[in-house]
């Protein structure tokens, strides 16, 4: 069966730091990747995509980015932490573009 | 513009049913999916809906009309482990999903 890993689970860090999220799935190749971000009250945002090894699309411009090194890796970093990053990430997976996401345990970052 | 429109909080009571609205805009259709979320942790699927009609798993149900663009999901006998927030999706044309900001589910006893 498929799984999907996501790690840290809280995240603390200082404005101005680097960030790197890791998100690796099993069970599975070449599935559709996906890091998202969810702020209280409001629907999950879509940050970045990716439908092979390499291809990323961004969604949102800002001053996170995001990298697919292995078919079943996707991590997500930023060179320096805005207050405004603080939120819960979720990665997620699908078969295709057009089945359901399965979504990893998420990470909470709060930047201080 | 694309928009999904859900209440913000409903309450229920347990043994019940509740039945939660989730109206979309989207530029093309390509399904309408439900999510339940409790607090804290990351969604877990729960239904899709393509076509028109009613889809029922077990005491959960998920009705679409494509036309109304509008669909509900129906939660029967409701048991306190219900109790999280329902996310509705539409997925448009390009495969992209526009999510609903949750309905905030409260069971009580």
């Amino acid at each position: 069966s498929q799984t999907i890993h996501q790690w840290p689970a809280t995240l603390v860090q200082p404005v101005g730091s680097p960030l790197s999220l890791e998100c690796t799935v099993e069970g599975t190749s070449n599935p559709n990747l996906y890091w998202y971000r969810q702020a209280a009250g409001r629907g999950l945002q879509l940050l970045f995509y990716s439908v092979g090894i390499g291809q990323i699309s961004s969604e949102v411009p800002q001053n996170l980015s995001a990298s697919r090194p292995q078919d079943r890796q996707f991590i997500l970093s930023s060179k320096k932490l805005l207050l405004s990053d603080s939120g819960f990430y979720l990665c997620a997976w699908s078969m295709t573009e057009n089945t359901e996401a399965f979504f990893g345990q998420g990470t909470r970052l709060t930047v201080v | 513009g694309q928009n999904i429109d859900q209440p913000t909080e409903m309450t229920a009571t347990e043994g019940a049913i509740v039945q939660i609205n989730c109206t979309y805009q989207t530029s093309g259709f390509n399904g309408l999916f439900w999510y339940q979320q409790h607090a804290g942790e990351a969604p877990t699927f729960l239904s899709y809906n393509v076509l028109d009609g009613l889809e029922e798993k077990g005491r959960f149900s998920s009705f679409l009309s494509r036309s109304k663009g509008y669909s509900y999901l129906l939660l029967k006998e409701l048991q306190m482990k219900d109790s999280a927030s329902y996310l509705c999706a539409a997925m448009d044309s390009n495969y992209q999903l526009i999510w609903g900001a949750g309905t905030k589910l409260i069971i009580k006893p």
